[in-house]
């Protein structure tokens, strides 16, 4: 069974770091791209990063480029986003999603996420 | 980027109605066109990828068509557990992005 496990949110003043973290089982993690999606309080979804199965090529949305970096550790099967310069506007929950086998980067699973609040 | 227009933002159903929701690309996807599922405070749940391929385990009340700019998700007959927001997703080109999202709920 696919399972993926987010952890390391928690609140945090404006331009504070926090490291997330997702831990992926039940799959061969190394073999697939993964993503961060974000959603804001009451609002939808917003793609954030992803990453390659290689950790080669990554990707990041105009909102966090600069600021967020994605990584992932195959030894540890671990997704990580480091995020910089926290705004207000980076409010949310980050949920993180496993590529499927399909061609394209479609999402088959999500997990349950982790919420990060950005206040002062 | 592309936007991804969805409509409508809610809707009221009964047990048993058939729903459409429509969802338009700002310019030509193909079929690069994912549907998700997410209940309240629930992490989302792939549906349809590839415009009209069911991901697996999803009932077949579920169904999705289109191509190019617009697509459409139908459920066939509204149960209970149907009650919920979806949202379609491009994965063409980056920046993935996601449609505004359909609130259906029960009338």
């Amino acid at each position: 069974e696919v399972q993926l496990l987010e952890s390391g949110g928690g609140l945090l003043q404006p331009g504070g770091s926090l490291r997330l973290s997702c831990a992926a089982s039940g799959f061969t993690f190394s073999s697939y791209a993964m993503s961060w999606v974000r959603q804001a309080p009451g609002k939808g979804l917003e793609w954030v990063s992803t990453i390659s199965r290689s950790a080669d090529t990554t990707h990041y949305a105009d909102s966090v480029k600069g600021r967020f970096t994605i990584s992932r550790d195959t030894s540890k099967n671990t997704l990580y986003l480091q995020m910089n310069s926290l705004r207000a506007e980076d409010t949310a929950v980050y949920y993180c999603a496993k590529k499927g086998p399909q061609a394209g980067l479609v999402h088959d699973y999500w997990g349950q996420g982790t919420l990060v609040t950005v206040s002062s | 980027d592309i936007q991804m227009t969805q409509s409508p933002s809610s809707l009221s159903a009964s047990v048993g109605d058939r729903v459409t929701i429509t969802c338009r690309a700002s310019q030509g996807i193909s079929n690069y066109l994912a549907w998700i599922q997410q209940k309240p405070g629930k992490a989302p749940k792939s549906l349809i990828y590839a415009a009209s391929t069911l991901q697996s385990g999803v009932p077949s009340k579920f169904s999705g068509s289109g191509s190019g700019t617009d697509f459409t998700l139908t459920i066939s007959s509204l149960q209970p557990e149907d009650f919920a927001t979806y949202y379609c997703q491009q994965y063409n080109t980056y920046p993935l992005t996601f449609g505004g999202g359909t609130k259906v709920e029960i009338k």
